[in-house]
C-alpha cells in the first residue's frame, strides 16, 4: 500500500514569505503528526490532526499553523519565514497509539 | 525535563557484534508506549519496535529486542548481528496515555558499524 506521502520534497524560500506544505496519510489513517527536525534541536513536535480536529500542539509561535481535510490529507503553513525555520520537516501517519507513526520522507525547506 | 534521554550521541561498533543503544524516559503515567526509529542518510524515518508500558514481555522484531526495565524507566534497543546498513540515527520516543496521539522523541544516538 502507499505510504505517507510529502510534497513537495525540497523548498528553498526567502525570509519574510510564506510556504504550505502537505501531507497525504496511509488510506484509512486518521491521525496525521508534524514535526520539525533540525541539528540542534532533534525531532520537535509541530501539532496532531485526527479527525480534522488539532488534536495536540507544540510550543511553537503562531506562525506555525496546519489543518487538516475531510480525507486526512494535512497541510502545514509556515508565514513570515526566518531564517531559523530551515529544516527538515516530516510528517507522520498513525492508525492507533500502539502502532506508532509511519513517515513521510519529509520536506527539506531552506530559508534564505 | 527531558522526557526522553539518549546518552550516547554516537556509537562505534564492529560489524557482526551485538550493540545496545541506551534509553531512559519519564512519565508518571501508567500506560505509555515506547518506540524505536531507524533515520538512515536519506532522511526517512523507519519505525523497528514498540513496547507497551503494560507488556511483560520484552518485545522482538528480528534482529531487534527492546530490554525494557520499567522500575529503572529504562527502554533498551538490542541489536544482535549487527550489518553495515544499520549505520543510521538511532531515535527512542515515547506517547505517554493511550488516547494521546504525540510522540516525543529523544535526541538520537549516532551509530556507526564498522567494516
Amino acid at each position: 500500500k502507499a505510504g505517507v506521502t510529502q510534497t513537495p520534497r525540497y523548498l528553498i524560500k526567502t525570509r519574510g514569505q510564506q510556504v504550505t506544505l502537505s501531507c497525504s496519510p496511509i488510506s484509512g489513517h486518521r491521525s496525521v503528526s508534524w514535526y520539525q527536525q533540525t541539528p540542534g534541536q532533534g525531532l520537535q513536535f509541530l501539532f496532531e490532526y485526527f479527525s480534522e480536529t488539532q488534536r495536540n500542539k507544540g510550543n511553537f509561535p503562531g506562525r506555525f499553523s496546519g489543518r487538516q481535510f475531510s480525507n486526512s490529507r494535512s497541510e502545514m503553513n509556515v508565514s513570515t519565514l526566518e531564517l531559523g525555520d530551515s529544516a527538515l520537516y516530516l510528517c507522520a501517519s498513525s492508525l492507533s497509539a500502539v502502532d506508532g507513526y509511519t513517515f513521510g520522507s519529509g520536506t527539506r525547506l531552506t530559508v534564505v | 525535563a527531558q522526557k526522553i534521554t539518549q546518552t550516547q550521541p554516537g556509537m562505534f561498533v564492529q560489524e557482526k557484534e551485538a550493540v545496545t543503544l541506551d534509553c531512559t524516559y519519564d512519565t508518571s503515567d501508567q500506560s505509555y508506549g515506547l518506540f524505536w526509529y531507524k533515520q538512515p542518510s536519506s532522511g526517512e524515518m523507519i519505525f523497528l519496535i514498540y513496547q507497551g508500558s503494560y507488556d511483560e514481555q520484552n518485545a522482538t522484531e528480528g534482529r531487534y529486542s527492546l530490554n525494557f526495565q520499567k522500575a529503572r524507566k529504562s527502554a533498551n534497543l538490542v541489536i544482535s548481528a549487527s550489518q553495515l546498513g544499520d549505520s543510521a540515527m538511532y531515535f527512542c520516543a515515547m506517547r505517554e496515555g493511550v488516547v494521546d496521539d504525540k510522540i516525543i522523541f529523544g535526541k538520537g544516538t549516532r551509530l556507526h558499524i564498522l567494516p
